[in-house]
C-alpha cells in the first residue's frame, strides 16, 4: 500500500503553546488528506478535509481557528494546534488519498501523540 | 446521519479458528466499505476493502458485503495471536469521507 509519514512520532508541550505535525505522502501525489483525532478506546474522529491548494473543510464542532490546516503540495499537509490546552492531547493521525485508489480509500499515517502539560 | 455499528467486544477466538467481525451501516448511499486493524498505540492499517455484493478474499482475510441487509463482515481464517488488535470498519459515501464504526476488539487465545 502507499505510505504516508507523520512527524513528530509524538510532542509534549506546555499549555499556552503551538504545536506543528507534518503529514507527507511518500510514494503518491496526494491531493485529499484528512486529519483525524483519536482519545482512548475511542474510534477515529474526523476533524478537517485538506485539500491540495484550497483551504480545509472542517468537521462540525471543529475550531479552525485552533486547528490550522495547511496543504500546500500535492505531498505535504501539515497541522497546527495553535494555543494548546490539555484538553488538546490526543493521537492526531493524518491519512492520504491516493488518487490512482479506488475512491475513498486512505492510508494513514503513524500518528502523532499529542500531550499538553 | 450515516451510521456504521459494530459490536465493540471483545471476542476472543481460539488460535487458528476463524474470527468473525460485523458491521452494519445505515445508508443505503454507502458506495465502499473498509477494514482496518489497529494495534493499541498504532494508528489503523488497511485491510482490505470492498465495493460489490458478494466476498473478496485476500489471503487469510475474507470480507463480504451483503448492501439488501446492509451489512459487512471480516472473517480472519487460521487466526493468529498476532491478529489481536481492534479492527474498524469504515463506509465510504464517493465523497472521499469515511465513517469509522467505534470498533472490535479481537483476542487471539493461543
Amino acid at each position: 500500500g502507499a505510505v504516508v509519514s507523520q512527524h513528530p512520532s509524538w510532542v509534549i508541550c506546555k499549555s499556552g503553546t503551538s504545536v506543528k505535525i507534518e503529514c507527507r505522502s511518500l510514494d503518491f501525489q496526494a491531493t485529499t488528506m484528512f486529519w483525524y483525532r483519536q482519545f482512548p478506546k475511542q474510534s477515529l474522529m474526523l476533524m478537517a478535509t485538506s485539500n491540495e491548494g484550497s483551504k480545509a473543510t472542517y468537521e462540525q464542532g471543529v475550531e479552525k481557528d485552533k486547528f490550522l490546516i495547511n496543504h500546500a503540495s500535492l505531498t505535504l499537509s501539515t497541522l497546527t494546534v495553535t494555543s494548546a490546552h490539555p484538553e488538546d492531547s490526543s493521537f492526531y493521525i493524518c491519512s492520504a488519498r491516493d488518487p490512482a485508489r479506488p475512491t475513498d480509500t486512505q492510508y494513514f499515517g503513524p500518528g502523532t501523540r499529542l500531550t499538553v502539560l | 446521519q450515516k451510521e456504521v455499528e459494530q459490536n465493540s467486544g471483545p471476542l476472543s477466538v481460539p488460535e487458528g479458528a476463524i474470527a468473525s467481525l460485523n458491521c452494519t451501516y445505515s445508508d443505503r448511499g454507502s458506495q465502499s466499505f473498509f477494514w482496518f486493524r489497529q494495534y493499541s498505540g498504532k494508528s489503523p492499517e488497511l485491510i482490505m476493502f470492498i465495493y460489490s455484493n458478494g466476498d473478496k478474499e485476500d489471503g487469510r482475510f475474507t470480507a463480504q458485503l451483503n448492501k439488501a441487509s446492509q451489512y459487512v463482515s471480516l472473517l480472519i481464517r487460521d487466526s493468529q495471536p498476532s491478529d489481536s488488535a481492534t479492527y474498524l470498519c469504515a463506509g465510504g459515501f464517493g465523497n472521499e469521507k469515511l465513517t469509522f464504526g467505534t470498533g472490535t476488539r479481537l483476542t487471539i487465545i493461543p
